[in-house]
């Protein structure tokens, strides 16, 4: 099966400029998660879907982050407006209704200067 | 959820038995314990998941005591490309959701 994808791969913007980031998620899968992953530390778990409802964005820093999965199916992160500590990879991970293992995308590189 | 502890760091050699051990004090009655591998450039990927007493599949086997509070990750004749880094968490129930990642292990397999 197609795995989870993610795009762009990477991206650098300036700092005070907008981003966003696409997921596509393993096809019937409820659940969908974005992270945000800094160099060297594991990653933190920032919004989490289920279909088209949010479960939990207790992380989402919400004046400057929002998600959304309108359909239920392909979610967006958009940045706006970025700031340097910004810089991390964004994961999406799904997960589907018998399981307990998260699948992840390769992840988008981001770097703000 | 229970807070894990795991070493920073580990080296090892082609062929040789790899054992990681996480320390998870605290653990709950309804907590599974759960292996994630992170490539560099990759997302973590699933590795295995157990609740007691040793599970294993193709890729490694968790060794769980009676007690629960520390668990070992063991990875067989390890090769070069099992460099990565490894994460060790503690999740309710079975379920997939609620993540949280620590720091990881990061294992440099030598030639």
């Amino acid at each position: 099966e197609a795995g989870v994808a993610q795009s762009p791969r990477y991206k650098i913007i300036e700092k005070r400029q907008s981003v966003a980031f696409w997921c596509n998620p393993i096809s019937g899968h409820a659940t969908l998660y974005w992270y945000q992953q800094i160099l060297g530390q594991g990653p933190k778990l920032l919004i989490q879907f289920q279909n088209n409802g949010v479960v939990d964005d207790s992380q989402l820093p919400k004046d400057r982050f929002s998600a959304e999965r309108l359909k239920g199916v392909d979610s967006t992160l958009k940045i706006q407006p970025a700031k340097l500590e910004d810089s991390a990879v964004y994961l999406c991970a799904s997960l589907g209704d018998s399981t307990y293992e998260q699948y992840f995308g390769p992840g988008t590189r981001l770097t703000v200067t | 959820l229970a807070k894990t502890t795991q070493p920073i760091s580990m080296d090892s050699y082609e062929g040789q038995e790899v054992n990681i051990t996480c320390s998870h004090n605290n653990i709950a009655t309804n907590d599974y314990i759960t292996w994630y591998q992170q490539f560099p450039s990759q997302g973590p990927r699933f590795i295995i998941q157990g609740y007691k007493t040793k599970v294993t599949n193709e890729v490694a086997s968790l060794f769980i005591p009676a007690d629960r509070k520390s668990s070992t990750l063991s990875l067989p004749r390890v090769s070069l490309s099992d460099t990565a880094v490894y994460y060790c968490l503690v999740t309710f129930n079975n379920a997939g959701n609620m993540l949280t990642f620590g720091g990881g292990t990061r294992l440099m397999v030598k030639p």
